[in-house]
């Protein structure tokens, strides 16, 4: 099984603050990766597929980049409607499908 | 607009079955894979199964093989989830998703999920 791990845990930043959160996986998913947010009370949303391609109504403030086995989400001009918990999950290797552990951020 | 809602989550005791049922609208079901994952209270997202589009074929996680069964009704536009021999550690929030396609198993919709609680 292909393990995710997501990093940090958790993360405080800035309204207007740029925010990275990372995600490395045990081995080569070839931008098979994805990126999930999700706010408190709701379900889970796609934000980011194939490690860079930005899901239909996404912000162009979120950007996703990566290869190999690094990748990572980036939050341009943090706003207060991003504070969600996001979860990374990789698709290249399955089953099983694995998501990394969650990254949940706040605003300062 | 895509839409998807699970029901049929609930109590049940430890080695009971629960069977879940996810409507969905919006959208040409049967063209789509489809999967459950779960959520445990303030824990990540995990797995549970998927389906392809006939439902002729079905994938699980170890965690659940065996226990679990994914299948769907196209001409009702329905997927379900029956859960047998239940576990206090099957305890979560189940969301039924939209899978990107039949190669690449990412979520692109997600229904708002239905809780299971796992105790006697």
């Amino acid at each position: 099984d292909i393990q995710m791990t997501q990093s940090p845990a958790s993360l405080s930043a800035s309204l207007g603050e740029t925010v990275t959160i990372e995600c490395r996986a045990s081995e080569d998913i070839y931008s098979n990766l994805a990126w999930y947010q999700q706010k408190p009370g709701n379900s889970p949303q796609l934000l980011i597929y194939d490690a860079n391609s930005l899901a239909d109504g996404v912000p162009s403030r979120f950007s996703g980049s990566g290869s190999g086995t690094q990748y990572s989400l980036k939050i341009n001009s943090l706003q207060s409607e991003d504070v969600a918990s996001y979860f990374c999950q990789q698709y290249n290797n399955y089953p099983p499908l694995t998501f990394g552990s969650g990254t949940k951020l706040e605003i300062k | 607009e895509v839409q998807l809602v699970e029901s049929g989550g609930g109590l049940v005791q430890p080695g009971r079955s629960l069977k879940l049922s996810c409507a969905a609208s919006g959208f040409t079901f049967s063209n789509y894979y489809m999967a459950w994952v779960r959520q445990a209270p303030k824990k990540g997202l995990e797995w549970v199964a998927t389906i392809s589009t006939s439902g002729s074929r079905t994938y699980y996680p170890d965690s659940v093989k065996g226990r679990f069964t994914i299948s769907r009704d196209n001409a009702k536009s329905s997927l379900y989830l029956q859960m047998n021999s239940l576990k206090s550690e099957d305890t979560a929030t189940y969301y039924c998703a939209t899978v990107g396609g039949s190669r690449y198993w990412y979520f692109d919709f997600w229904g708002p999920g239905t809780m299971v609680t796992v105790s006697s």
